[in-house]
């Protein structure tokens, strides 16, 4: 089973700030990976897929970068609509896998 | 408009059997596997298995470790409709369950199962 991890699991950040989120995987999964923003009580929002494609009507200061086993999620300037929790899957193996989420709160 | 509907909350006691569900519609139905993904009560989110509607068969339905024997997870093309399946629920399966499309390009709405004595 391939392992996600995801760092920080938390991190306080005020609005404009630049914030990145990383998930590592436990092996190569080349460009296998999304990112997903999820707010309480609503489903998972799918921002970024194929590792640095941005999903329709995301706003663009979300980026995605990485391949192979290093990934990352960039916020170029938070808004206060960002603040919720980010989660990176992985889709290489036949059997997926989350990274464990990060927590992004207002500072 | 590209939809997951997802079958209404549940409350169940431990030892019952339950089968929740996610309907597609707006889309073809059997060009797109189904995920389930499971999120305890303030946890992260924990994909389960899936399922390629083209061939409903054993072969093409994955299960992830920690769910497999657990949970059955198929398919009704007749009616765009995959299911979550248990035959005896415990109280630790109390949690929100999602549907999602492929890799996430689309989620359900989402169905809470509340397992309790």
């Amino acid at each position: 089973d391939i392992q996600m991890t995801q760092s920080p699991s938390s991190l306080s950040a005020s609005v404009g700030d630049r914030v990145t989120i990383t998930c590592r995987a436990s092996q190569d999964i080349r460009r296998d990976l999304g990112w997903y923003q999820q707010k309480p009580g609503k489903a998972p929002k799918r921002l970024i897929y194929a590792a640095s494609s941005l999903q329709s009507g995301v706003p663009s200061r979300f980026s995605g970068s990485g391949s192979g086993t290093e990934f990352t999620l960039t916020i170029s300037s938070l808004q206060p609509e960002d603040f919720a929790t980010y989660y990176c899957l992985q889709h290489h193996s036949h059997l997926l896998s989350f990274g464990g989420g990060t927590k992004v709160e207002i500072k | 408009e590209v939809q997951l509907v997802q079958s209404g909350a549940e409350v169940k006691k431990p030892g019952e059997s339950l089968r929740i569900s996610c309907k597609g519609s707006g889309y073809d139905f059997t060009n797109y596997w189904i995920s389930w993904v499971r999120q305890m009560p303030g946890k992260g989110l924990e994909w389960m298995g899936r399922i390629d509607p083209s061939d409903p068969s054993d072969s093409y339905t994955n299960y992830s470790p920690s769910f497999e024997g657990h949970v059955t997870i198929s398919v009704d093309n007749s009616i765009n409709t995959a299911y979550l399946q248990w035959s005896s629920l415990k109280a630790s399966d109390t949690a929100m369950y999602y549907c999602a499309r492929r890799t996430g390009d689309v989620w359900g709405t989402g169905t809470m199962v509340t397992v309790s004595s």
